[in-house]
């Protein structure tokens, strides 16, 4: 399986923009990298997800490099709120299901 | 966005009893549903992908016998830990995608096991 590489842990403070690294040197042509956060007691939230171009939607933006091997979360201005536990998954295509599976991920935290 | 429901939110249970925990796709229906379960402070570890109509497939290490899945119609799958250990407790998350090509996964909101 292709694997991610985040940081453990980040902090920022409140609105502030945020940028999440991602590393995935392995990452296949039809790997897609989705990202989900999760809150504490929660299950996870889908946030964003692209192939190849930036993608934009009203949480957040997502920037690939050219070569896809690594990629960026932007939460444009960070609230109370987004503090959370990022992850940067690479979908793939096992025994013909479409798996996530997750990595370590990244705690971020918000200062007020 | 599409919704995913578990239920119960929490469960007590006594050691060597068996817990069944109820994940629902309420708006759209899921061939596919997924099952993990998270320890504290760790990620999520991905148990088993469970099919309708078709036996589920679990993960590496994962016990079959122990946790069984049923994924009997389109919007509901169950999971059921049977003959429940102290050491079974964690939180268990469900998962479903939306029928398409590059969708992306709703997950419910988890259920939080004791065994006491």
């Amino acid at each position: 399986d292709a694997k991610t590489t985040q940081p453990n842990s980040m902090e920022s403070n409140e609105e502030e923009p945020v940028h999440l690294p991602c590393n995935h040197s392995t990452i296949s042509g039809t790997d897609y990298i989705h990202w989900y956060r999760q809150l504490p007691s929660q299950g996870p939230e889908y946030v964003i997800h692209g192939l190849t171009s930036n993608v934009n939607n009203r949480m957040a933006s997502l920037a690939i490099a050219e070569d896809r091997k690594s990629s960026t979360l932007i939460l444009h201005r960070a609230t109370l709120r987004d503090a959370a536990v990022y992850y940067c998954i690479l979908r793939a295509i096992i025994q013909g299901a479409q798996k996530l599976v997750f990595g370590q991920g990244t705690r971020l935290t918000i200062n007020p | 966005g599409a919704v995913v429901s578990q239920h119960p939110s929490w469960v007590i249970c006594k050691s060597g009893t068996s817990v069944k925990i109820e994940c629902r796709s309420l708006d759209f229906q899921a061939t596919t549903m997924f099952w993990y379960r998270q320890f504290p402070k760790q990620s999520l570890m991905l148990m088993a992908t469970s099919n309708e109509g078709s036996k589920a497939t679990y993960e590496q290490g994962v016990e079959k016998d122990k946790f069984l899945i049923n994924h009997a119609s389109l919007t509901l799958s169950t999971l059921t830990v049977t003959s429940a250990h102290p050491e079974d407790s964690s939180f268990y998350i469900c998962s479903a995608r939306v029928p398409g090509v590059n969708t992306e996964a709703f997950f419910g909101q988890g259920t939080r096991l004791t065994v006491v």
